[in-house]
């Protein structure tokens, strides 16, 4: 299956700072999302990307899809002690669709925020 | 309002043993999911299911049976009990064909 390559794999900051994570392919995805899990929860979607050079934000998030359709970023500005937690992209397997759909998640980014 | 709940939350369990995870939600949502996340936190799908139709099986072991009595049900059922399934399992949801799924709070498994 495709293989996504998530970087950095942690991430320890001081509250205020901003924050930059991505995500590489070595194929093509149609779609990016992120999600974050918080400590004991399930993911949750935080932003999702449909077009190759969007640029898409939600609160203090912003999420690019690169215009390679290789890549994705995700930056987090102004960090709070709430960010805390694992940050994955995710991306659907090329020739899923319809009832097949399948994502591929990424081994996700442990965000660490020093109050 | 709960989107997708699990229970348990938390199973402690003895090799050999047999034991089931039970899965709902609320969504409308067609389509439904089991991802497993190992200690390293890497998720995994295992199987999905389509209006209670097995789509997808990722070579998981025959010792894991998944069932859907409804589109809004979906429970996993574990044979056999082994050391290497403690995990994490999470149920999700989606529309049919994506995008974005809806998971649920996880049910943690530990095989003694």
């Amino acid at each position: 299956g495709q293989q996504l390559n998530q970087s950095p794999q942690s991430m320890f900051i001081q509250e205020g700072e901003d924050v930059s994570m991505n995500c590489t392919s070595s194929s093509i995805f149609n779609t990016w999302l992120w999600y974050k899990q918080d400590p004991g929860e399930g993911p949750v979607l935080l932003i999702a990307l449909y077009k190759a050079g969007e640029l898409t934000s939600n609160g203090r998030l912003t999420a690019q899809f690169g215009i390679t359709r290789k890549d994705s970023f995700l930056n987090i500005s102004a960090s709070i002690p709430s960010d805390v937690g694992i940050y994955f992209c995710a991306g659907p397997d090329n020739g899923s669709g319809g009832s097949n759909y399948k994502l591929t998640f990424g081994k996700g980014t442990l965000l660490t925020v020093n109050p | 309002d709960t989107a997708v709940s699990q229970t348990p939350k938390y199973l402690v369990t003895q090799m050999g043993n047999d034991k089931s995870i039970k899965c709902e939600q609320n969504l409308g949502h067609d389509t439904m999911y089991w991802y497993k996340q190992d200690s390293k936190k890497f998720l995994k799908i295992m199987f999905s299911y389509n209006n209670k139709e097995l789509i997808i099986n990722e070579t998981v072991p025959n010792r894991f049976s998944p069932k859907s009595p409804d589109k809004a049900h979906l429970n996993l059922h574990i044979n056999s009990l082994e050391l290497g399934d403690s995990a994490v399992y999470f149920c999700a949801s989606s529309r049919l064909g994506g995008t974005g799924e809806f998971f649920g709070p996880g049910t943690r498994l530990t095989v003694l």
